[in-house]
């Protein structure tokens, strides 16, 4: 049981150039998430997915797009991207019993752009 | 708009000392808080969920408690050790939501031997 995985684990572009994060959870869970974390500003949330085939914008969505084609993996694209895009990414997911929505983290993607 | 403020943002104590950290909320509002433990280069490991009927949490050695009338939590940690040190995050559920949270910028905890 792997848990949450993140593919890459580092990656530096060049601006303008465009890659696909992806994050992959053997755990069934229904819900998955990314966030960035940058200093001084703590984790904020980029998009999540409650489900297969569905998408929903989180707070700093702007410049990425992400698709859920299939349960366990969730995809983070940067069509185009900037240097304030530079951070470290992270994948969660979550499942609920009891409305707990108990949220997993993978262990990130240290993103570079130059 | 849902906030989370941690204090202080750096805390040092000898190895043995029982400590508290803080966290409060402005949306009192919230379906649960949860603790997290992030070492440095690593991702987030969950410590401690409460959920908002509850005002305690236990595992080992860490206690965490809420209050949302007042809109705080605390981590407690007894007898800490050098192994403790890392950074403490609390969050908790976007306003009028169960599943997006909201993060603190965390307090980042040196325990010395």
């Amino acid at each position: 049981n792997a848990g949450v995985t993140q593919t890459p684990k580092f990656r530096v572009l060049k601006t303008g150039q465009s890659m696909t994060l992806l994050c992959a959870q053997d755990m069934n869970h229904e819900y998955m998430y990314w966030y960035r974390q940058d200093p001084g500003m703590g984790l904020r949330l980029i998009h999540y997915s409650v489900g297969e085939g569905t998408t929903a914008k989180g707070e700093v969505p702007d410049g990425y797009n992400v698709s859920r084609l299939k349960k366990q993996n969730f995809l983070l694209g940067l069509e185009s991207a900037a240097p304030s895009q530079t951070s470290v990414y992270f994948c969660a997911s979550s499942y609920s019993t009891r409305g707990e929505y108990e949220q997993y983290f993978g262990p990130g993607t240290r993103l570079t752009v130059t | 708009k849902q906030e989370v403020t941690q204090i202080p943002a750096a805390l040092s104590v000898p190895e043995g000392e029982n400590l508290v950290l803080n966290c409060s909320f402005t949306d009192s509002a919230i379906y649960n808080l949860q603790w997290f433990r992030q070492d440095p280069g690593k991702g987030l490991t969950s410590l401690l969920l409460i959920q908002s009927s509850q005002r305690e949490q236990t595992s080992g050695r860490l206690n965490a408690s809420l209050d949302k009338s007042s809109g705080r939590s605390t981590l407690y940690i007894a007898a800490s050790q050098p192994g403790d040190s890392a950074t403490y995050l609390c969050a908790v559920p976007f306003s009028g939501s169960a599943r997006q949270l909201t993060f603190g910028s965390g307090t980042q905890l040196t325990v010395l031997p």
